[in-house]
């Protein structure tokens, strides 16, 4: 049974860089089968798309997002990691990791999550 | 960007009914990308169907999707008790960013 599990800080001050990272186990992050993503979720709203990643490296990102977004993926330890800049308050959110059938462009259905975290942005 | 509404916003139903969750996108999905999704309260959402009508494995029955093109449908033909959740649905059929509907939450009545 494949896992994720999401690792960060849970409180970062205004105008920082959020940095996360998740683990996948039981199960390989190089297989072609798949895209690896992030989802993030305000308290008491809907999901967001952040963006997605492939084995090789592909990157997908939400343009609403785009200019502050980083993700990034390490094989050799089978992780991959989000990076968020110049957060504001509205960034406070509980962010998933998640696995997504490759369908097309980067996109395709999340078929299994990380238990998510939150995140809070405060000074 | 395609913009993905669901309705109603509340469904409150008994247990056994028949629960109809709709998803309108501001325009046609492509290839009926479309997947619908179940969240609990404090849990990660969890896949229910994928490509507009496909199960996710573990998924009984008594859940479908059907729809193409702009107007999409979650079917649950009996309710029963761990039913009552937010439903999201999602479009992954063009370019990106992929997106959410705003959600329907299933509610006992």
């Amino acid at each position: 049974q494949l896992q994720l599990q999401e690792s960060g800080p849970g409180l970062v001050k205004p105008s920082e860089t959020l940095s996360l990272t998740c683990i996948v186990s039981a199960g390989s992050i190089s297989s072609s089968r798949y895209y690896w993503g992030w989802i993030r979720q305000p308290p008491g709203k809907g999901l967001e798309w952040i963006g997605s990643i492939y084995y090789s490296g592909s990157t997908y990102y939400n343009p609403s997002l785009r200019s502050r977004v980083t993700i990034s993926v390490d094989t050799s330890k089978n992780q991959f990691s989000l990076k968020l800049s110049s957060l504001t308050a509205a960034d406070t959110a509980v962010y998933y990791c998640a696995r997504s059938l490759a369908a097309a462009g980067g996109g395709g259905p999340l078929d299994d999550w990380g238990q998510g975290t939150l995140v809070t942005v405060s000074s | 960007e395609i913009v993905l509404t669901q309705s109603p916003g509340t469904l409150s139903l008994s247990p056994g009914e028949r629960a109809t969750l709709s998803c309108r996108a501001s325009q046609s999905v492509n290839s009926n990308y479309v997947a619908w999704y179940q969240q609990k309260s404090g849990q990660a959402p969890r896949l229910l169907i994928y490509g507009a009508s496909i199960r996710a494995t573990g998924i009984p029955d008594r859940v479908s999707g059907s729809g193409s093109g702009t107007d999409f449908t979650l079917t649950i033909s009996r309710l029963e008790p761990e039913d009552f959740a937010m439903y999201y649905c999602q479009q992954y059929g063009s370019s990106p960013p992929w997106t959410f509907g705003q959600g329907t939450k299933v509610e006992i009545k």
